[in-house]
């Protein structure tokens, strides 16, 4: 297996501007989570999913962040709009339990300026 | 709410043993988990411990005593390569809701 996949890798952009983060998740894992890592907060769970459903989002900053799963093999945060302090690495990660080892991807560093 | 305490660094020398402990504070608590993070990667699952004990992997070993709200990773021989960011992690139950928070992670540095 490729591993769980993130893209883009590197983002920079505009403030104002849309930012879409799109993750593949391991075939067959079905657990699903945004983290964001920043230097201040360290690493942050923004939301999960199982089986394509939103459980827990409460980790989600602002309405102005998004997530989706339309599918088992697909999801993606959005930022509308983007600020400066969105600035951080975004990483997906999925799991055969809720309790188990995560998998990451390599994870997708932002930069809103 | 939810703490977790674990020193912001540690030192080593090649081949030796160290171990990074890690303290939580919360309710609800179902299990810790520990993560390595090398410099511009992605954390990396090391071990899971839900019951009280050692779980052994190769060099790596994890320990847990719940009734102490402490556990702590343990790495033998250290090699070099095992310098990276180590962070622990509880899960715990909230609101119906299986959540976990990571540490702020243990900064280890292994010297020749």
């Amino acid at each position: 297996d490729a591993g769980v996949i993130q893209s883009p890798r590197h983002e920079v952009t505009e403030m104002g501007q849309e930012v879409t983060l799109r993750c593949k998740p391991i075939s067959g894992h079905d657990y699903l989570f945004w983290y964001r890592q920043t230097m201040m907060r360290g690493l942050e769970l923004l939301i999960y999913f199982n089986n394509n459903v939103p459980i827990d989002d409460s980790g989600m900053p602002e309405d102005r962040f998004s997530a989706k799963m339309p599918n088992a093999s697909f999801s993606t945060l959005k930022i509308q709009p983007s600020e400066p302090r969105d600035s951080a690495v975004y990483f997906c990660a999925s799991s055969l339990a809720r309790a188990g080892g995560q998998f990451f991807g390599p994870g997708t560093r932002l930069t809103v300026l | 709410g939810q703490s977790l305490e674990q020193p912001s660094e540690v030192t080593a020398v090649e081949g030796a043993i160290v171990q990074i402990n890690c303290t939580y504070q919360t309710s609800g608590f179902y299990g810790l988990s520990w993560y390595q993070q090398h410099d511009g990667g992605a954390p990396t699952f090391l071990s899971y411990n839900a019951l009280d004990g050692l779980e052994e992997t190769g060099r790596f070993s994890s320990f847990l005593s719940r009734s102490d709200s402490y556990g702590y990773l343990l790495l033998q021989e250290l090699q070099m390569k095992d310098s990276a960011s180590y962070f622990c992690a509880v899960i715990f139950m909230n609101t119906g809701f299986q959540k976990l928070v990571f540490g702020t992670g243990t900064r280890l540095l292994v010297s020749p």
